[in-house]
């Protein structure tokens, strides 16, 4: 298992619904979670960060956690055309310094 | 969120010369940097971590004596990559933390051509 999985998309959504983008992660992955959104030919931008179970909400976006299931997810509410990116999940790796683990991205694309 | 600037931002130099790419922490003090590799339509791929003042630890399959990495300061870490040739020909990303939690804020990157 890869320590940290997303499906490579593209997903493809209309403009104004609601885009729903998964995570799952191993054991070598620690407590802190982290949603990056990277436009081609950009480096990543942090969106949101998650440390415990549940939900985590700003603006239009809500990040979900749950640590029984090794399970993280992003929705983004109304999306926009220029939600349009790769979206790359992140995980802290357990071994005891503060590196990050990303997923291979997943592909959102919001057509009008 | 922290500002961390790379420069430069792109750069083409011929095979067989080396290429310094800088690191900045505008705002923070970043203990520690991660140099990051990405391919087209890849994710981005850690070659290294490095901590202010110590030796920076190499991932799997990492030349170290290919990718110098340098993090005197907590404010700038260098990556130089020695004798490039066209495979080395990618976008360079680095990102930083600081000391109280575990949020990464990543340069501009650098896209390298090597010709």
């Amino acid at each position: 298992q890869k320590e940290v999985e997303q499906n490579s998309g593209p997903l493809s959504v209309p403009e104004g619904a609601i885009a729903s983008l998964n995570c799952t992660y191993s054991d070598r992955v620690s407590q802190s979670f982290f949603w990056y959104r990277q436009y081609s030919g950009k480096s990543p931008e942090l969106i949101m960060s998650i440390y415990s179970n549940g939900d985590k909400e700003d603006g239009r976006f809500t990040a979900q956690l749950n640590k029984a299931s090794q399970y993280v997810s992003l929705l983004i509410r109304d999306s926009q055309p220029s939600d349009s990116a790769t979206y790359l999940c992140a995980g802290g790796f357990s071994g005891g310094y503060n590196k990050l683990i990303f997923g291979a991205g997943t592909r959102l694309a919001v057509h009008p | 969120g922290a500002v961390v600037s790379q420069h430069p931002s792109r750069v083409i130099c011929k095979s067989g010369t080396s290429v310094k790419i800088e690191c900045r922490s505008l705002d923070f003090q970043a203990t520690t940097m991660f140099w990051y590799r990405q391919f087209p339509k890849q994710s981005l791929m850690l070659m290294a971590t490095s901590n202010e003042g110590s030796k920076a630890t190499y991932e799997q399959g990492v030349e170290k004596d290919k990718f110098l990495i340098n993090h005197a300061s907590l404010t700038l870490s260098t990556l130089t990559v020695t004798s490039a040739h066209p495979e080395d020909s990618s976008f360079y990303i680095c990102s930083a933390s600081g000391p109280q939690n575990t949020e990464a804020f990543f340069g501009q990157g650098t896209r390298l051509t090597v010709v």
